[in-house]
């Protein structure tokens, strides 16, 4: 079965320069979620796209930006990189379709951001 | 705001045997969904099992069980004969009415011969 695709799996910047992350998700999928997972911690969420709409909004910095477009792919967009900003960046997606809540989330590899 | 609380860091089991980690959650919410992922080395996340607030019945997955006790928020992970390949971080998570997902510290289950 397809799973969430996402590009590129590494990644290294200098501070204060930018990066995008893309994901592509489960066909079919009508929902995407960014988390960001520090250093031995959990995943923290970012943001939501349903339907290409801006659906949720966590603890994602003003540096950063996302959408989705009409395909459904995401790609999340980071400026003025910090080096607190090495991280996993986890794009999930799920299907609302005939359930608005509780839909499973399957994740994508991660993409692995070093900000030097 | 929701909370998930893993009050166990890490685990040991040695394989065959079974385990049991613990998560508890605190919620105001009455429709909700709880899962286990899974998160090896490769740091890949891999849903375990998900279980949903409304139904009685514990969910099961093979080796992977859960005991879901609402009234006391409670959702515990089983799993029976561990194998080495289970070794990995474990991640409790809740979702409700806002569907991301919030998830526990996590407890790292380590499988010995």
């Amino acid at each position: 079965a397809a799973g969430v695709i996402q590009s590129p799996r590494h990644l290294i910047k200098e501070k204060r320069e930018t990066a995008t992350l893309k994901c592509y998700p489960i066909p079919r999928h009508d929902t995407v979620y960014w988390y960001q997972q520090g250093p031995g911690q959990d995943p923290q969420f970012l943001i939501s796209f349903y339907e290409k709409m801006q659906s949720d909004k966590g603890s994602i910095p003003d540096r950063f930006s996302a959408q989705q477009f009409s395909d459904y792919h995401s790609e999340l967009n980071m400026s003025s990189l910090e080096l607190g900003d090495s991280a996993l960046y986890f794009c999930a997606s799920s299907s609302k379709r005939g359930n608005p809540r509780g839909e499973t989330q399957y994740f994508g590899p991660g993409t692995r951001l070093l900000v030097l | 705001a929701q909370t998930v609380t893993q009050s166990q860091p890490e685990m040991s089991v040695q394989e065959a045997e079974t385990v049991t980690l613990s998560c508890t959650y605190d919620t105001s919410e009455s429709d909700y969904y709880l899962f286990w992922y899974k998160q090896p080395p490769s740091r890949q996340m891999i849903l375990v099992i998900r279980q949903e607030a409304y139904k009685q019945q514990n969910a099961t997955e093979n080796r992977f069980s859960v005991n879901f006790q609402k009234a006391a928020k409670s959702f515990s992970l089983k799993i029976s004969d561990s194998q080495l390949g289970d070794a990995a971080m474990y991640f409790c998570a809740y979702t409700g009415t806002a569907s991301k997902l919030t998830f526990g510290t996590g407890t790292r289950l380590q499988v010995t011969l």
